[in-house]
């Protein structure tokens, strides 16, 4: 199946600083990529749908200020967590899919995101 | 609203036996439904997707099962094996890259 890459896999950092976090399609080119949220025990939440070239579509109660994302390339999307604090820790995880008749997705390993 | 509710969070069989997770949806007309595996602090594996107009996709020990009517899809595990310890979650969507809409997952132990 088709491979995604996110990176960093787990980040710590100071309450009011900014994170980016990225996520690549390696072997093929996703014009589409959905990222996620997670909190413990819970299941996948979709915070917003980034399209290559134009701007993200972010869901409901989604502060699209807060987190700011770029789908610069076909094989790039960054997620950046502005000013974070401490309730923005949470496993933030990426997908993307190489089949557009199913959306069938394949997802990245994940971010955990921690903010002291 | 939309809702998707996995019905057991947490689910314990003995090793060899057939694990069943069930899926029930409301207030959606999917027309693919999606099961993925997902480990502790890993993003979600992808493992099978049936359609709308099938009744049950195949895939080794995994079978699914999709009934429309009932709104309702059935994932089993034949001859599960402690590897299958993981949570599972059910996703639907419309297709073509349309919204995916995940379960709250069940959590599968296979005890040795």
């Amino acid at each position: 199946g088709a491979v995604v890459s996110q990176h960093p896999s787990w980040v710590i950092c100071k309450s009011g600083t900014s994170v980016k976090i990225e996520c690549r399609s390696l072997d093929f080119q996703a014009t589409t990529m959905f990222w996620y949220r997670q909190f413990p025990k819970q299941s996948l939440m979709l915070m917003a749908t980034s399209n290559e070239g134009s701007k993200a579509t972010y869901e409901q109660g989604v502060e699209k200020d807060k987190f700011l994302i770029n789908h610069a390339s076909l094989t790039l999307s960054t997620l950046t967590v502005t000013s974070a604090h401490p309730e923005d820790s949470s496993f933030y995880i990426c997908s993307a899919g190489d089949r557009v008749d199913t959306g069938e997705l394949f997802f990245g390993e994940g971010s955990r995101l921690t903010v002291l | 609203s939309q809702k998707i509710e996995q019905n057991s969070e947490a689910l314990n069989i003995q090793e060899g036996k057939t694990a069943t997770l069930t899926c029930n949806y409301t207030n959606y007309s999917p027309a693919y439904l999606q099961w993925y595996r997902q480990d502790p602090g890993r993003g979600p594996v992808f493992l099978l997707l049936i359609r709308e107009n099938e009744k049950e996709k195949r895939k080794e020990r995994l079978k699914v099962t999709f009934d429309t009517t009932l709104k309702q899809s059935l994932f089993h595990i034949t001859a599960s094996q402690p590897a299958d310890s993981a949570t599972y979650l059910c996703a639907l969507t419309s297709g073509g890259y349309q919204k995916v809409t995940f379960g709250t997952g069940t959590k599968l132990q296979v005890i040795p």
